[in-house]
Formats: structure tokens, C-alpha cells, sequence
């Protein structure tokens, strides 16, 4: 089946350090994949996303590359700021039966001052 | 530029009482959808619509009816609520050809 599995949480940095959060998938097909933001009370927002092999998706300093050979789509940040605390989700979507889309289970993030 | 938009965003129910959470969206999307979030489980597909007039089963269905009232309404309806569906609950919307889903605050629900 289809599935997503993201590093668990939370994770705790210090401002300016580098951020990863590791994403990897199982998909029958060619999936489109997602991260998504949650900040605190908010629902959830679309922070970048990737259509194939080997895009690079990119928002405010977050980027992640679609490694097909792999089935990885790893957040990155060279420098967190606090700003940045939130959950965040993972998540592939296929074109088929309605475009559901299925999520990880979140990666918490706190970043310190 | 209100998006998607719940109602209500908190709500405490007896068990066996019945309730409705209200989805609408403005953005003229075709597709709309109910996801479940509970700790540790990410967000889990409850019932979607492809489009109006069409209503389909997710993962987690069961407890749960829905009803595409119009082509910006999505409703998500609990006959009688139990202690397992205390959770929070957020509407999404997509438009057409493309995966990225826009979400609404989200309804918190408690079941005692």
C-alpha cells in the first residue's frame, strides 16, 4: 500500500542551526509529494512540493529534492529561526481515485533563541 | 480571502449526542475532504468528494456520514458521537489537476 514514514519529534535546535527532517514513502505509481506547516492553533499549509523524480521544491529557506532512487523527499533549512516552530507533515499524493493524500505523522520542531 | 472555513471550532459532546461540523470554501475547488488528527497519527482521510454530488469512503469512516450540500459546502455529521472520535478535525479543499489540498483551522471536538 501507500505510506508515509517521517523521522519522529520533536526536534530541538538552536536558532541558525541546520534542519533536516527525514521523509521517506511507499507508492504504487508516481506520486506527487508535500510538506506541510502546522503553527500552533492553525490548520495546515502547503510549505513546498515536488511533481517528479528529481525536482527540488523551495519556500522561505525550506527545500527538499524528490529522490525517486530512494523514495526520499527530505526537509532541509540551512538556518532555523524560532519563527519556524511548528509541526511538520509529510505527504505524497496520487492521481488516481480522487487524488487522496496521505500523510506522515508530523515532525514536531522547536527552535530555541 | 476567507478560504476554507469551519464551524465550529470547539465543541463538547455527551456520548450518544449527535452534531454536525460545517465546511465551506470559496476558492470554486472541485474536491473536498475530512481528515481526522489525533497525536502520533498524522491526519487520516474520514470521507471525501471528488466533486459535487459525489461522496466517497477514506480510511476511517466509520461513525461518520457526509453530505456535499452544494459545490462550496462540505458537512461532516456524527449520529452519536463516542469517546474515540474525540479528535481534531480539519476540512481541506483542492482544485482541479493538482494534489495540493487547502485546509481549513480545524474543529476541535471532545467527547465525554
Amino acid at each position: 500500500g501507500n505510506s508515509v514514514t517521517q523521522m519522529e519529534g520533536p526536534v530541538t535546535l538552536s536558532e541558525e542551526a541546520f534542519l533536516t527532517i527525514n521523509c521517506t514513502y511507499t507508492a504504487t505509481g508516481y506520486p506527487s509529494l508535500f510538506w506541510y506547516v502546522q503553527y500552533p492553533g492553525e490548520g495546515l499549509q502547503l510549505l513546498l512540493k515536488a511533481t517528479k523524480a528529481d525536482d527540488k521544491g523551495s519556500n522561505k529557506g525550506f527545500e527538499a529534492t524528490y529522490r525517486k532512487e530512494t523514495t526520499s523527499f527530505h526537509l532541509e533549512k540551512g538556518s532555523v529561526q524560532v519563527s519556524d516552530s511548528a509541526v511538520y507533515f509529510c505527504a505524497l499524493s496520487l492521481n488516481t481515485g480522487g487524488f487522496k493524500t496521505i500523510f506522515g505523522a508530523g515532525t514536531r520542531l522547536f527552535v530555541k533563541a | 480571502n476567507a478560504g476554507v472555513t469551519q464551524t465550529p471550532k470547539f465543541q463538547v459532546l455527551k456520548t450518544g449526542q449527535s452534531m454536525t461540523l460545517q465546511c465551506a470554501q470559496d476558492m470554486n475547488h472541485n474536491s473536498m475532504y475530512w481528515y481526522r488528527q489525533d497525536p502520533g497519527m498524522g491526519l487520516r482521510l474520514i470521507y471525501y468528494s471528488a466533486s459535487e454530488g459525489t461522496t466517497d469512503k477514506g480510511e476511517v469512516p466509520n461513525g461518520y456520514n457526509v453530505s456535499r450540500l452544494n459545490k462550496r459546502e462540505f458537512s461532516l455529521r456524527l449520529e452519536s458521537a463516542a469517546p474515540s472520535q474525540t479528535s481534531v478535525y480539519f476540512c481541506a479543499s483542492r482544485p482541479l489537476n493538482t494534489g495540493e489540498l487547502f485546509f481549513g483551522e480545524g474543529s476541535r471536538l471532545t467527547v465525554l
